[in-house]
């Protein structure tokens, strides 16, 4: 399986914006990036995903290179409710549905 | 709120005893996903039930099994337990059963079980 690599910790202030890198350099063509975070006591939860073009929801937008090597989720205005450990994950559909997750980033906003 | 339910919310037993966690999917999901979180190994998937029948295995030990009822339902049976089978479980749910990378996973609020 493709494998990411995520920065361990991230700290942000309040209101302001959030860029939360993944690398993911063994990454197939079939292969979509997706985002998860699990706030604090809580199960995971699905932010975003994507495969080649920039995606934008209401919670974060995904900016994806041009080589598809690395991704960013940016959350454009962080708020006390967003810290959480945030999971980027590549699934290609294949034989399984099953997520693999990683250590994630724990992203702490300050007030 | 996820929609996906999960029981009991807290669990305290004793090794060798066996338990039984259960899950209701959202309505409308078929697929029925079971995890495990450890402070060691972070979020490992178990396994996956589609519509009653087991549809992929990750890594569940023999001692666990689990099984998806008619109703769709999942229960996550653990027993001769062990002092590091402590941790969270979670189970998800999905509208989806054959391979998707697309499809999105709702998340219960887990069970913590305690092996003392």
């Amino acid at each position: 399986d493709a494998k990411t690599t995520q920065p361990n910790s991230m700290e942000s202030n309040e209101e302001e914006p959030v860029h939360l890198p993944c690398n993911h350099s063994t990454i197939s063509g079939t292969d979509y990036i997706h985002w998860y975070r699990q706030l604090p006591s809580q199960g995971p939860e699905y932010v975003i995903h994507g495969l080649t073009s920039n995606v934008n929801n209401r919670m974060a937008s995904l900016a994806i290179a041009e080589d598809r090597k690395s991704s960013t989720l940016i959350l454009h205005r962080a708020t006390l409710r967003d810290a959480a450990v945030y999971y980027c994950i590549l699934r290609d559909g294949g034989n399984n549905n099953d997520m693999r997750f990683g250590a994630g980033t724990r992203l702490t906003v300050k007030p | 709120d996820s929609g996906v339910t999960q029981t009991p919310k807290h669990l305290i037993t004793a090794t060798g005893q066996r338990v039984t966690l259960r899950c209701s999917p959202r309505s409308g999901d078929l697929s029925v996903y079971w995890y495990q979180q450890s402070l060691d190994q972070g979020l490992q998937f178990l396994i996956q039930y589609y519509n009653g029948e087991e549809r992929a295995k990750g890594n569940i030990l023999e001692r666990f099994s689990a099984q998806q009822f008619p109703d769709l339902h999942s229960e996550l049976n653990l027993s001769s337990l062990e002092l590091g089978d402590s941790a969270l479980y979670f189970c998800a749910s999905s509208v989806e059963g054959l391979a998707s990378s697309t499809d999105t996973q709702y998340f219960g609020p887990g069970t913590r079980l305690t092996v003392l």
